[in-house]
């Protein structure tokens, strides 16, 4: 079965530094997102992007974070100056359209130290 | 817009009895809905989702859930539960169109043997 892939799993960066976050979306998907949950907390909505081009963010998608789908196939989030309490579970997903489901990838732990 | 409250952060059944976990939303539009899994350490695994077709969907797992637009509710069960059946639950709804997901905090399965 197709599968959304996360890398890495696992990042650990310090206050202050960029991260990139990667995702590679099921194929011919067709809409990207980027939750995030915080540890103990529900997942959240960050941002959508299709055609791209972002179709909405949160309030929580502010100027330090942006998306990018640079090849065609990967799908990114960056962070540009990390703060303790961006330390999250990050989950991409993706759609085929309109009345699919979500598929989500199994995350990346963000530690901002 | 939208939201979801899943009643109960924690529920606790024995190995083979009915689990039944809450779910109501509020939405302003019609509303897809979804249960999803999530087990330690991993991601989101998506049970069933209601997408204005049959009102009993049934999922993986041998879960099901019922849309009652009445009750404004999406509450999932399962017959007899299994100890594999411990994790985490998250009920989400979006609108139509692939549009963002709405999580409730999620409730905390216990199966106790």
């Amino acid at each position: 079965e197709p599968e959304v892939t996360q890398t890495p799993s696992h990042q650990v960066t310090q206050m202050g530094q960029e991260v990139i976050l990667r995702c590679v979306p099921i194929s011919n998907h067709l809409y990207f997102y980027w939750y995030r949950q915080i540890l103990g907390q529900k997942v959240e909505f960050l941002v959508s992007f299709y055609n791209n081009e972002i179709s909405e963010k949160s309030e929580i998608f502010d100027d330090q974070f942006s998306v990018e789908r640079p090849d065609g196939s990967n799908f990114t989030l960056k962070i540009r100056s990390t703060k303790l309490e961006d330390s999250a579970m990050y989950f991409c997903a993706s759609s085929k359209d309109q009345n699919y489901g979500y598929t989500f990838g199994s995350g990346t732990r963000l530690t901002v130290v | 817009a939208q939201s979801v409250t899943q009643l109960g952060s924690h529920v606790s059944v024995s190995e083979g009895a009915l689990v039944l976990l809450r779910c109501n939303y509020s939405s302003s539009v019609p509303p897809y809905l979804f249960w999803y899994v999530q087990y330690p350490n991993q991601g989101l695994q998506l049970l069933l989702k209601y997408t204005s077709a049959a009102t009993l969907v049934k999922g993986i797992n041998g879960f099901e859930a019922e849309f009652k637009k009445s009750e404004t509710s999406f509450h999932l069960t399962k017959p007899s539960a299994h100890m594999s059946d411990a994790a985490e639950y998250f009920c989400a709804v979006s609108g139509q169109g692939a549009q963002k997901l709405v999580f409730g905090q999620g409730t905390r399965l216990t199966i106790n043997p």
